[in-house]
């Protein structure tokens, strides 16, 4: 069975960093492309960044870059999002999802950003 | 970097259909035949029930169903079920290895 369990989310202060975890399995992780959704409170889903296959390639949307870093390590199967500077509007249900297509997705796990 | 235009709110009876549009650009929607649609209930894993426009993942049911004109996509379920209840999203690949998603949808089951 396709899995994604992601990890690593909590409370932190404005300006502050977290890194989280997505953990797979059931599939060859070094094949696909990977990416981070978020879902604010309230709000609709949104896409957050993406790495290709061996990590030679990464995308972000406007509003992290900079500010996020996406990274995998194939031979753990796993895939990370290094949140710096976090302010308040980065509060979310952060999900990973495999594949260009986005085609399975973990449970997500919640960030929040308040002093 | 906006999002795609989705109704708020959408519903009908038991055995009856709906359909959601979702309104892009000629930079996203119009312009790549990737164009996918998610149905989300609250507190589990998004789920992909479209993709590529109007393919089907196995095991998602033949009541649902997309296509796409210019910038505008469709979603219809048809057969409505209490289990539809859920926000949908349209998400279209928008270049550059960026993806865009739609502002949801709210199906209620009546």
């Amino acid at each position: 069975e396709v899995q994604l369990v992601e990890s690593g989310g909590g409370l932190i202060q404005p300006g502050g960093s977290l890194r989280l975890s997505c953990g797979v399995s059931g599939f060859k992780f070094s094949l696909y492309w990977m990416n981070w959704a978020r879902q604010a409170p309230g709000e609709g889903l949104e896409w957050v960044a993406s790495i290709k296959q061996d990590g030679s390639e990464t995308y972000y949307v406007d509003s992290v870059k900079g500010r996020f870093t996406i990274s995998r390590d194939n031979a753990r199967d796993s895939l990370f999002l290094q949140m710096d500077s976090l302010s308040v509007d980065d509060t979310a249900v952060y999900y990973c999802a495999r594949g260009g297509g986005l085609d399975v997705w973990g449970q997500g796990t919640t960030v929040i950003v308040s002093s | 970097q906006s999002a795609l235009t989705q109704p708020p709110s959408a519903s009908g009876s038991p055995g009856q259909s709906v359909t959601i549009s979702c309104s892009g650009s000629s930079s996203d929607v119009g312009a790549y035949n990737y164009v996918s649609w998610f149905q989300h209930h609250p507190g589990r894993a998004p789920k992909l029930i479209i993709y590529e426009v109007t393919k089907r993942p196995s095991g998602v049911p033949d009541r649902f169903s997309a296509s796409k004109s210019g910038n505008t996509a469709s979603l219809t379920v048809s057969g409505l079920q209490a289990e539809d209840e859920a926000d949908y999203y349209c998400s279209s690949y928008a270049g550059s290895s960026r993806r865009l998603f739609g502002t949801g949808t709210k199906v209620t089951v009546l």
